[in-house]
């Protein structure tokens, strides 16, 4: 079935520790992002890309890498785990143009920082 | 800067009876409007948007929603609750002017909808 693909489901880290959260999409969107959801704050955005090769800040970036070599994949880094950084993770892609185009969500990645 | 407020952590409603999960905005602007819904250990999922034009939008599961300029809300609707409704639901907005790729969507804290059978 086309849509978002996140791995893993489930991660545990430890303090200090490095890893990647892949995100896949098989729609040809252009526009790709990642949030994180905590209780109380809903979705907060991390980073996006327009396009393969460009990147940008949401609102809350630090701690975190993307890099977007192809448009269907854009995986997120996270250089050193810090226990501020247990949550939940959601990739979400759709096309770029208009606005009112609506997010495509991947079923989630929840992520425990030691 | 564009800003969206669910006023209600959850949201109790018995099976059969209507729901209203509320939801207000502010924008600089003129607003597109979208609820989606989040089912446990799922992903969040489109269920309606607000472009332009009606003012009551309909979307799945039997959901609508009315869009008023006026008081700057968007409140989600259904006319008789189902069990299967309950879940956390999520409204958000992004400004038509705004430029560029970002192109952000701001989303709300969330309302937990509880359907009591």
């Amino acid at each position: 079935n086309a849509g978002v693909t996140q791995t893993p489901k489930f991660q545990v880290l430890k303090t200090g520790q490095s890893m990647t959260l892949q995100c896949a999409q098989d729609m040809n969107h252009e526009y790709m992002s990642w949030y994180r959801q905590d209780p109380g704050m809903g979705l907060r955005l991390i980073h996006y890309s327009v396009g393969a090769g460009i990147t940008d800040q949401g609102e809350v970036p630090n701690g975190y890498n993307v890099s977007r070599s192809t448009t269907e994949d854009f995986p997120l880094r996270l250089l050193s785990a810090a226990p501020s950084q247990t949550s939940v993770y959601f990739c979400a892609s759709r096309k770029q143009g208009s606005g009112a185009n609506v997010l495509t969500f991947g079923a989630g990645s929840r992520l425990t920082v030691l | 800067a564009q800003s969206v407020a669910q006023p209600e952590d959850q949201v109790n409603v018995a099976e059969g009876n209507p729901l209203t999960v509320k939801c207000t905005y502010s924008v600089s602007g003129n607003p597109y409007l979208f609820w989606y819904v989040q089912y446990p250990n799922r992903g969040l999922q489109f269920l309606l948007k607000y472009i332009t034009g009606d003012n009551l939008v309909k979307g799945s599961y039997g959901f609508e929603a009315e869009f008023n300029k006026s008081q700057t809300s968007f409140h989600l609707k259904k006319p008789s609750a189902l069990v299967s409704d309950s879940a956390l639901y999520f409204c958000a907005v992004r400004d038509i002017a705004a430029v560029g790729g970002y192109q952000k969507v701001t989303f709300g804290t969330g309302t937990k909808l509880q359907v009591i059978p």
